[in-house]
């Protein structure tokens, strides 16, 4: 049980380059999600998804796109990176943990954009 | 819209003391979940405590509790008998749920530093 896992961990990409970071799950969790965090910041929403085959915007989607391939698996990619996509990337997945919800977050991505 | 304040960017405590990290919240809804994640240098987000709505006594893990003020819509994380290991980014966040989402709201974080 791995939980989720994030690849890669950390990336250097040139402005007008384009990527796509993967995360998976094997909890068997609904709910996925994508948050970048900024420095000094919290995690900011970017994209969502509630269910297999449905995604949506969350605070932040502009230069995003996502896709939810199967109930494991949720992928984000950036089709032209700009550096004001610097930041750290997690995914998460809802479930029941110690808490009767708990959101379980990936390791992250550190994405640099020059 | 639903928000979350931390007012102490940073705060500074000695080993072995008891320290109070601030969180205010903003919502509407009578249904709602409060949690607290730390996040060490290493960058991962740790789960650490969770607060129902509902639930009538304040929530406690090990050495974490979570002062909750529903009056005030505040939900402090207080650590008892600090460690050096505490020194990381606590964020406090809470859960809103409505017809087409259900994710979590982060506030910006307090950066807790213990020293021996």
């Amino acid at each position: 049980n791995a939980g989720v896992t994030q690849t890669p961990k950390f990336q250097v990409l040139k402005t007008g380059q384009s990527m796509t970071l993967q995360c998976a799950q094997d909890m068997n969790h609904n709910s996925m999600y994508w948050y970048r965090q900024d420095p000094g910041m919290g995690l900011r929403l970017i994209y969502y998804s509630a269910s297999e085959g449905t995604t949506d915007k969350g605070e932040v989607p502009n230069g995003y796109n996502v896709s939810r391939l199967n109930k494991r698996e949720f992928s984000l990619r950036l089709e032209s990176a700009a550096p004001s996509q610097t930041s750290v990337y997690f995914c998460a997945s809802w479930g029941t943990g110690r808490a009767p919800y708990e959101q379980y977050f990936g390791p992250g991505t550190r994405l640099t954009v020059t | 819209a639903q928000k979350i304040t931390q007012t102490q960017p940073g705060m500074f405590v000695q080993e072995k003391e008891a320290v109070t990290l601030d969180c205010t919240y903003d919502t509407s809804d009578q249904s709602y979940g409060l949690f607290w994640y730390k996040q060490p240098s290493s960058g991962e987000m740790i789960f650490l405590i969770y607060q129902g709505s509902y639930d009538e006594q304040n929530a406690t893990e090990g050495r974490y509790s979570l002062n909750f003020q529903k009056a005030r819509k505040s939900a402090n994380l207080v650590i008892s008998a600090s460690q050096l290991g505490d020194s990381a980014m606590y964020f406090c966040a809470m859960r809103e749920l409505s017809y087409n989402t259900d994710k979590l709201i982060f506030g910006t974080g307090t950066r807790l530093q213990v020293f021996p």
